[in-house]
């Protein structure tokens, strides 16, 4: 059972903005400190979107963007797209890894 | 490129074993420390283990309960994971993965192999 939940689903429209939740399950809230989050298409690896909570690796969209408020954290994308339709992961590291459930992103 | 290839994956009786490999090529792999994650069929990301930079630390997912062993050679630019005592739950999709930061442990996996797929069946 992950510590980290997320929603199953959730969809928008093209141009739409969409966040998805992350929350923190365990009472050991205070070790994740940073999340991550993935993107990952059918039958391809994951792909990082964002590390230490809100940072874009070089390559990836600005419309796609990560904040943090208490025990949650959010991934929002901004101007959906297509192409962004894909299942979505967040990830904490607190002496080993964590994902958590994963969200389908689809676009209507 | 930055590219990591798996390979060592197949189909094995339960409680057999296998290692399974990843060779990584275009960066300086003795700086990085490295990850293996999983994920079963239709399901979502399990993260298995981590190795530092320098082989010096190592450290595991709890299902794993010593069955698993990550290790690195870093002169050959590769990482492995002997899997021992297979279950039919172990049948996943694995994938190595390289931490983000330099040679410091993160947790954000910034490059990833395409897998190789483990299967445990009688």
């Amino acid at each position: 059972q992950s510590a980290l939940t997320q929603p199953a689903s959730v969809s928008g429209s093209p141009g739409q903005s969409i966040t998805i939740s992350c929350t923190v399950t365990s009472s050991d809230v205070g070790s994740y400190k940073f999340v991550s989050w993935y993107q990952q298409r059918p039958a391809r690896a994951p792909k990082l979107m964002i590390y230490e909570g809100s940072q874009r690796p070089s390559g990836v969209s600005n419309r796609f963007s990560g904040s943090k408020s208490g025990n949650t954290a959010s991934l929002t994308i901004s101007g959906l797209q297509p192409e962004d339709e894909a299942d979505y992961y967040c990830c904490s590291y607190a002496g080993g890894a964590v994902f958590g459930t994963g969200t389908k992103v689809t676009v209507l | 490129q930055v590219q990591l290839v798996e390979s060592g994956g197949g189909v094995v009786q339960p409680g057999r074993s296998l290692r399974l490999s990843c060779a990584a090529s275009g960066f300086s792999f003795s700086n990085y420390a490295m990850h293996w994650v999983r994920q079963t069929p239709g399901k979502g990301l399990e993260w298995v283990a981590v190795i530092s930079h320098d082989g010096s630390n190592a450290y595991s997912a709890d299902f794993v309960k010593g069955r698993f062993t990550i290790s690195r050679d870093n002169p050959q630019n590769t990482v492995y994971l002997q899997v021992n005592s297979l279950r039919a739950e172990d049948t996943a999709l694995y994938y190595c993965a390289r931490d983000i930061a330099w040679k410091v442990l993160s947790g954000d996996l910034d490059v990833w192999g395409k897998g190789t797929t483990v299967t445990v069946s009688s």
